[in-house]
């Protein structure tokens, strides 16, 4: 089945303590990006990659960090999680760029104490 | 991009046609009008797309104005199960029909459904 995972779902962390979301695709697409939802601010992209070894910015990067070393993979990275980090995540990715249909996958609920 | 304008809310009763509406009025030639939707708390799902043609799919139709300033979404049965957030998007693409760059979801328009 065609899909876009995430892990973990959910997560509860402390101020200051790294962790890794993991995404991964299998419909050997070539764009992947990270958004985040919070209450009345809507869906803001983080970071989005457009191939292997190929990144950069979304609208909101600030504390977040990314890697494309893998066409299937696209992990997120809090270096140094605070509170203001806590969100509902999602990956999405795409066969080529935006102009394709984005495949998102189920989120990860993220709660930074 | 074109800057999008969507009504906060709208209702409609089970079983009419729910029209949502988009307002675009400074998209650029090149800039395709692409929806989404998000059932609560879950990623969001493409609906449908299109440049100046109207389009239908399985899911919906987007009847895009012959001035491309606004278009409108059709579920044209709706049901319990397309209660959701509904967003509207605005993207460039060049003639190689490639989107560069990021994709940025606005507030949107949440759809009730009720019986």
């Amino acid at each position: 089945e065609a899909q876009v995972t995430q892990n973990p779902r959910y997560l509860i962390t402390v101020t200051g303590k790294k962790l890794t979301v993991t995404c991964s695709q299998n419909m050997n697409h070539e764009y992947m990006s990270w958004y985040r939802q919070d209450p009345g601010l809507g869906l803001r992209q983080i970071y989005y990659s457009m191939n292997v070894e190929v990144t950069d910015k979304g609208d909101v990067p600030e504390g977040y960090k990314v890697s494309r070393k893998e066409k299937r993979n696209f992990p997120l990275i809090l270096e140094s999680p605070s509170p203001n980090q806590t969100s509902l995540y999602f990956c999405a990715s795409s066969l080529r760029d935006t102009s394709y249909e984005q495949y998102f996958g189920p989120g990860t609920r993220l709660t930074v104490t | 991009d074109a800057k999008t304008t969507q009504p906060p809310s709208m209702d409609c009763a089970e079983g009419r046609a729910a029209n949502l509406p988009c307002n675009h009025s400074t998209i650029s030639g090149n800039e395709y009008v692409y929806w989404y939707r998000q059932i609560h708390s879950q990623g969001p799902q493409y609906i449908i797309h299109g440049l100046k043609n109207n389009e239908t799919n399985e899911m919906a139709s987007l009847i895009i104005t012959e001035d491309r300033k606004s278009s409108t979404l059709i579920l044209p049965h709706a049901t319990l199960r397309d209660t959701a957030v509904y967003y509207c998007i605005v993207r460039p693409v060049d003639a190689g029909g490639t989107s560069y760059g990021k994709l940025t979801f606005g507030q949107g328009t949440i759809l009730t459904v009720h019986p």
